[in-house]
Parts: structure tokens; C-alpha cells; sequence
């Protein structure tokens, strides 16, 4: 089993839309939960940490449910430049990092 | 600031050469990470710096890839004899502390191609 599983999409969603992605992870003991982003053939950014109150950056929320082993990133009034792999990223004691496969995400005019 | 910087961007072998990649990490930055993003799947760390102390290298092919840092600051991770499915983009990440809330910042990668 994968330690971050994420469904590849490909999401196509169209301007103004809302859409979520789901990240699961399978060690309990992970500790710091993040969302990166990917633009084709260029390096991950950090996008945003992942608290346990969960927290929202202008039009994007993450959730975190430590009982369901889940994260979430809410992408709120999509926008052409949001088109993009979004990786998530799970940190186990020790400084381990696991990043999922990413979820591709494409905005259309 | 200056990013992480790494060289070459690009680098075509053929199967059973050796090749070197290497990466500067943001001034004054403790950590530094080696990843490897084969196509379509999400970065997965080999080893792990913290200034010239590996911290992790559990996930690193140890039989054909090594890696040094050894003045804590630049480092070389090196790929001897390279493999078909070493073809990849090698990632080097550096963060300023050893937290694990440290944000990484990456570099733009070494595309590898192995034929």
C-alpha cells in the first residue's frame, strides 16, 4: 500500500468552478500534512500547510481528519492559472517526506 | 534571494555510464533533500542532509547511487552504473531548519535520460 494516495484525476473543470481533491494517508503517526503545486515540467511550490482546525488561503482550503487518515484542498472560483498538479505530502516522525502522485487540474475558458 | 540551483538541467547517457548531478541550496539553509520524480508519479525522497550528516537515506539505491555534502553546503549525487529506469528528473530540495514544518524549496531539476 502506498504511503499518500491521491486519485490522478485529470479534473477539467471550467472557470468559476469549485472542486476538491482527497489525499489518504496510511501511518497514523504522521505528523505535518502539506499541499504543493506542480506547472508542468517545472519544480513543486508549497501552496499550503495543513493544520488539524483546518485553513484557508483566499480561495484555497485544506482540511485535515486525522480519525479518516484524509487531507483535503477546496479550490474555490477556479481560475486559468490554477491549472496545475497539486501533490500532497505527508511528514512521519523522523523527517520523512512521502508525496502522493499528484492530481492533475485543468481550468477551461 | 537566490533559489536552489542545480546543474545540469538536462543530461543524456546511455545504460551502464556514470553520471553526477549537482545542487546549491538557499544560503544559510540546513537541510537538503534528493528526490527522484519519475513521469507521472509524485517525488520520492533518496536521501536526506542535514548540513554535512545524512539524516535518511533508507529509499536510496545504495548498490549504484551515492551522494556527499560534505562542507554542508553543495552537494553531488552521483548514479554509477546508470540503469533505463533511472531515467527521471532529479529534484534537490533545501529548507532552513530540520523541522518538519520547514518549507522545502526546490530546484528546477536535472532531466536524466538513460538510453
Amino acid at each position: 500500500r502506498k504511503e499518500v494516495e491521491q486519485d490522478p484525476g485529470p479534473f477539467n473543470v471550467p472557470e468559476g468552478a469549485t472542486v476538491a481533491f482527497n489525499c489518504t494517508y496510511s501511518n497514523s503517526a504522521s505528523q505535518s500534512f502539506f499541499w504543493y503545486r506542480q506547472d508542468c515540467r517545472k519544480e513543486p511550490k508549497l501552496l499550503m500547510s495543513v493544520y488539524s482546525s483546518g485553513n484557508e488561503d483566499g480561495r484555497f482550503t485544506a482540511q485535515l481528519n486525522r480519525a479518516s487518515q484524509y487531507i483535503s484542498l477546496l479550490i474555490r472560483d477556479s481560475k486559468l492559472s490554477d491549472s496545475a498538479t497539486y501533490l500532497c505530502v505527508v511528514n512521519y516522525i523522523g523527517n520523512q517526506f512521502y508525496f502522493g502522485t499528484g492530481t492533475s487540474l485543468t481550468v477551461i475558458p | 534571494e537566490a533559489g536552489v540551483a542545480q546543474s545540469p538541467r538536462y543530461k543524456i547517457i546511455e545504460k551502464r555510464q556514470s553520471v553526477a548531478f549537482w545542487c546549491n541550496p538557499i544560503s544559510g539553509h540546513a537541510t537538503l533533500y534528493w528526490y527522484q520524480q519519475i513521469l507521472g508519479q509524485g517525488p520520492k525522497l533518496l536521501i536526506q542532509f542535514q548540513n554535512n550528516g545524512v539524516v535518511d537515506d533508507s529509499q536510496l539505491p545504495k548498490d549504484r547511487f551515492s551522494a556527499e555534502r560534505l562542507k554542508g553546503v553543495d552537494s553531488t549525487l552521483k548514479i554509477q552504473p546508470a540503469k533505463l529506469e533511472d531515467s527521471a528528473v532529479y529534484l534537490c530540495a533545501s529548507s532552513l531548519g530540520t523541522g518538519n514544518t520547514d518549507t522545502q524549496y526546490f530546484g528546477p531539476g536535472t532531466r536524466l535520460t538513460v538510453l
